[in-house]
């Protein structure tokens, strides 16, 4: 597609549930990005994938959270045993990863988990 | 080391105004820094992005400023319209093996019609 593609737009699970969020990237872009944004802040940094590998998850919060890129393009995000605090939008970009422009990131809209 | 500093947290311009946001870094191996404009409900947009090889970009009316030996870049948008009117997000981030951003805390813009 022409953009980040995430879905869901939301998603509203129960404290101790699994979820997964999906990103589909900008066709082409080998790097992507995940970054969870709570109101009223900017996005902060989870994980970054470069290819299928994952180059640095330094901001994954702690083991509950996991990321995958199994063939370079789409990426999960899984959060285990969900907790109230994990409430937030969760933020995937994608850039091209090499050249010039490598570092140009381009988002999409978010996914919006809530956990009741 | 790794934060961005954004200010102010808030703006309200009347329109036709400049419109003036600042940011500061502290990690001196940031050498990208991106501006987005964020509206409600939506994901952050690219607005416009400069190195440190130049102090100043300009794109339509939006301008980066910046000062590389005080660690502080700037968003200068000229003739503000209503339409301005959203969060916009400074941030910094390297081309080395730190891909990531390290974005500011946002500014909220609004631009009186």
């Amino acid at each position: 597609g022409a953009g980040v593609s995430q879905t869901p737009s939301n998603k509203v699970t129960e404290k101790g549930k699994y979820v997964e969020l999906r990103c589909d990237p900008i066709s082409g872009h080998t790097a992507l990005y995940w970054y969870r944004q709570s109101l009223g802040q900017g996005p902060e940094f989870l994980i970054y994938f470069q290819g299928t590998g994952a180059a640095d998850d330094s901001g994954l919060p702690n083991d509950r959270f996991f990321a995958v890129r199994p063939e370079g393009s789409v990426s999960t995000l899984k959060i285990q045993r969900t907790e109230r605090g994990d409430s937030a939008v969760y933020l995937c970009a994608s850039s091209p990863g090499s050249g010039r422009k490598n570092t140009e990131a381009f988002f999409g809209q978010g996914t919006r988990l809530t956990v009741v | 080391q790794q934060q961005v500093k954004q200010s102010p947290q808030s703006l309200i311009v009347q329109k036709g105004g400049i419109s003036i946001i600042n940011c500061a870094y502290e990690n001196t191996a940031f050498d990208y820094f991106p501006w987005y404009q964020q509206f409600p409900g939506k994901g952050p947009a690219l607005l416009i992005a400069i190195r440190p090889d130049v102090s100043e970009k300009k794109e339509g009316r939006f301008t980066i400023s910046f000062n590389k030996s005080a660690k502080q870049f700037s968003l200068h948008i000229m003739d503000s319209q209503p339409g301005d009117s959203a969060t916009y997000f400074c941030a910094a981030g390297s081309s080395g093996s730190a891909r990531q951003l390290t974005f500011g805390s946002g500014t909220q813009l609004t631009v009186l019609p």
